[in-house]
């Protein structure tokens, strides 16, 4: 039974460039978190969905940042331009609606030059 | 401002021994706790957790006490073993705001020979 798949795990990219990155939740679960993990903020909660709905993004840390779920089984994190500051590991997890317990992904470790 | 504190970046423990991990918290509406292990390179894993209606939950080695009064929550890891060798988060949510995991800053454990 495969877990939270996210894509790619690292990414290097220079300042100014379009980052996308990709999350696939366990099937069945309708409830979707982005994170990002740093030195400074630790493990931080950006936006996350329920039913493929955007619920709270209060997390994200500027109008450089978008997330989309178009669909039940993938989402996407965006940031555009990224910026050095980016640079840190981001996850995915998902879990069952009313569950507290959220399943994470493996991240995607995030470098902007 | 941290809501969720473990203040000791790391611990040390011989094999065989108890780990006992600290987290205190501020916020009195949170009423549902959760502990993650993590190791490098990958995404953190649910280990146990504890709703405010209790003071105690076990687990196999792993027992999770809450002191509402005091606002303090600690694992303990009986007995320790190599492989529990790991960065363990506590984080915390309110009912008013499930989904909105709050992390603390983690504990890394080293269980030596």
């Amino acid at each position: 039974d495969a877990g939270v798949i996210q894509s790619p795990r690292h990414e290097v990219t220079e300042m100014g460039q379009e980052v996308t990155l990709r999350c696939k939740p366990i099937s069945g679960h309708n409830s979707l978190f982005w994170y990002r993990q740093t030195m400074m903020r630790g493990l931080e909660l950006l936006i996350y969905f329920n039913n493929n709905v955007p619920i709270d993004d209060s997390g994200m840390p500027e109008d450089r940042f978008s997330a989309k779920m178009p669909n039940a089984s993938f989402s996407t994190l965006k940031i555009q331009p990224s910026e050095p500051r980016d640079s840190a590991v981001y996850f995915c997890a998902s879990c069952p609606s009313s569950y507290n317990e959220q399943f994470f992904g493996p991240g995607t470790r995030l470098t902007v030059l | 401002d941290q809501q969720v504190k473990q203040n000791s970046p790391s611990l040390s423990v011989q094999e065989g021994r108890i780990s006992i991990l600290n987290c205190d918290y501020t916020n009195s509406m949170f009423d549902y706790f959760l502990w993650y292990k993590k190791y490098p390179a990958e995404g953190p894993t649910f280990l146990i957790s504890i709703s405010s209606i209790k003071d105690k939950n076990e687990d196999g080695r792993f027992t999770v006490f809450l002191n509402k009064s005091a606002k303090h929550l600690s694992l303990h890891i009986v007995p320790s073993q190599p492989g529990d060798s790991a960065v363990y988060f506590c984080a915390a949510s309110a009912l008013d705001s499930w989904g909105k995991l709050q992390f603390g800053a983690g504990t890394q454990v080293v269980v030596t020979p």
